[in-house]
């Protein structure tokens, strides 16, 4: 199994673009959470999902939009990216329940100028 | 809303020591989960150990190990034996039954040789 897999592992916009970082999972979560972390600090909420087509907020969920078509794939959509939304996104997938472990992605290290 | 507290932003143990990172969180639910993560300097999060909030028994990980005191809300990891692998920022993360997790913004552990 490959796990949760994110794409890509780097990448640099200028204020204003629109991209889409992709995550996937192959161990049939129905959980999968996206978040951000800024420097020195621990991980945010951005949107979450509880199975396929069903997302909900987190707690920083504004200039962000996702879909959960399939239950493998959550990709997160920055609309129009500012500064600001400089961070290190992680993706993470668990099965339903409170004690499910969250599997996480290696991580997208995303710049915008 | 759930906040999650780590008092103690940088740590630091001799060897084969013992070290205690401190948690504490606020919420109103009675049914939610516990759990500390390490992140090494690869950014890979990886979970170290888990609580089960309605166990009144503390959970226990080879060396690790956490006092858990529902009515203080108060969660702390116990490191025995401190290795030089344990060198890492710790998070400290509450999860509801909705699946939705809440992180603490980290303690970073150094390990003196």
């Amino acid at each position: 199994n490959a796990g949760v897999t994110q794409t890509p592992k780097f990448q640099v916009l200028k204020t204003g673009q629109s991209m889409t970082l992709q995550c996937a999972q192959d161990m049939n979560h129905e959980y999968m959470s996206w978040y951000r972390q800024d420097p020195g600090m621990g991980l945010r909420l951005i949107h979450y999902s509880v199975g396929a087509g069903i997302t909900d907020q987190g707690e920083v969920p504004n200039g962000y939009n996702v879909s959960r078509s399939t239950t493998e794939d959550f990709p997160l959509r920055l609309l129009s990216a500012a500064p600001s939304q400089t961070s290190v996104y992680f993706c993470a997938s668990s099965r339903p329940g409170l004690g499910g472990e969250q599997f996480f992605g290696p991580g997208t290290r995303l710049t915008v100028l | 809303a759930q906040t999650v507290t780590q008092s103690q932003p940088e740590m630091s143990v001799q060897e084969a020591e013992t070290v205690t990172l401190s948690c504490t969180y606020d919420t109103s639910e009675s049914d939610y989960y516990l759990f500390w993560y390490k992140q090494p300097p690869s950014r890979q999060m990886i979970l170290v150990i888990r609580q089960e909030a309605y166990k009144q028994q503390n959970a226990t990980e080879n060396r690790f190990s956490v006092n858990f005191q529902k009515a203080a809300k108060s969660f702390s990891l116990k490191i025995s034996d401190s290795q030089l692998g344990d060198a890492a920022m710790y998070f400290c993360a509450y999860r509801t039954n909705a699946g939705k997790s809440t992180f603490g913004d980290g303690t970073t552990l150094t390990v003196k040789p």
